[in-house]
């Protein structure tokens, strides 16, 4: 099974600030990788698809990149609206796999 | 508008089981795939399995297979997570999410406490 290694497990950051999360999978899966938002009390949502492509709806700020085993989701200027917990998930063979998670204070 | 929406909470006690319900609305449901998510207080997201409500076709997680069944009936837009033997290691939130790589609609959630 892919192993994803999701950091930093938690971060705290200003207003503005420009926030970095990475995920390192075990073994190669291409592009196969999305991020999630999740806010407290709330279901996940979709933001990045496909390791760099943004989700319908989902604010410029956020993007993603990365191919192989290490990805990378940038925010370029936090918001307030921004804090919960940022998942990775990857797809390759026909199993999703989480990573830890991250979780965003202010 | 497309929904994805369970069934309300649950109060079990060990050893029972549990059927949770994910009706879909707003699309054509037998084209998107249903996976089911666990999470359990306070920790991150376990996927568990998924299901094509086309043809019933499921892939499990290996830490879950044997312990869940995912089901189908597309003729009412719903799928099903069935869990056996519940322990108090159950109790946690589980959602639908609708597709087949990235996940992009989600159900609400359903709280599942298992207590003697």
């Amino acid at each position: 099974d892919v192993h994803m290694t999701q950091s930093p497990s938690s971060l705290s950051a200003s207003v503005g600030d420009r926030v970095t999360i990475t995920c390192q999978a075990s073994q190669d899966i291409t592009v196969n990788l999305n991020w999630y938002h999740q806010k407290p009390g709330k279901a996940p949502k979709l933001l990045i698809f496909d390791a760099s492509n943004l989700e319908t709806g989902a604010p410029s700020r956020f993007s993603g990149g990365g191919s192989g085993t290490h990805f990378s989701f940038t925010i370029s200027s936090l918001q307030p609206e921004d804090i919960g917990t940022y998942f990775c998930q990857q797809y390759d063979d026909l199993v999703f796999t989480f990573g830890g998670g991250t979780k965003v204070e202010i | 508008e497309v929904q994805l929406v369970q069934s309300g909470p649950e109060v079990k006690k060990p050893g029972e089981s549990l059927r949770i319900s994910c009706r879909g609305s707003g699309y054509n449901f037998g084209i998107y795939w249903i996976n089911w998510v666990r999470q359990m207080p306070g920790k991150g997201l376990e996927w568990m399995g998924q299901i094509d409500p086309s043809d019933s076709t499921t892939h499990y997680s290996p830490s879950f297979q044997g312990h869940v069944n995912i089901s189908a009936d597309k003729s009412i837009s719903t799928a099903y997570l069935h869990l056996s033997s519940l322990k108090a290691s159950d109790s946690g939130i589980y959602y639908c999410a609708r597709g087949r790589e990235a996940a992009a609609r989600w159900g609400q959630g359903t709280l599942v406490t298992v207590s003697s």
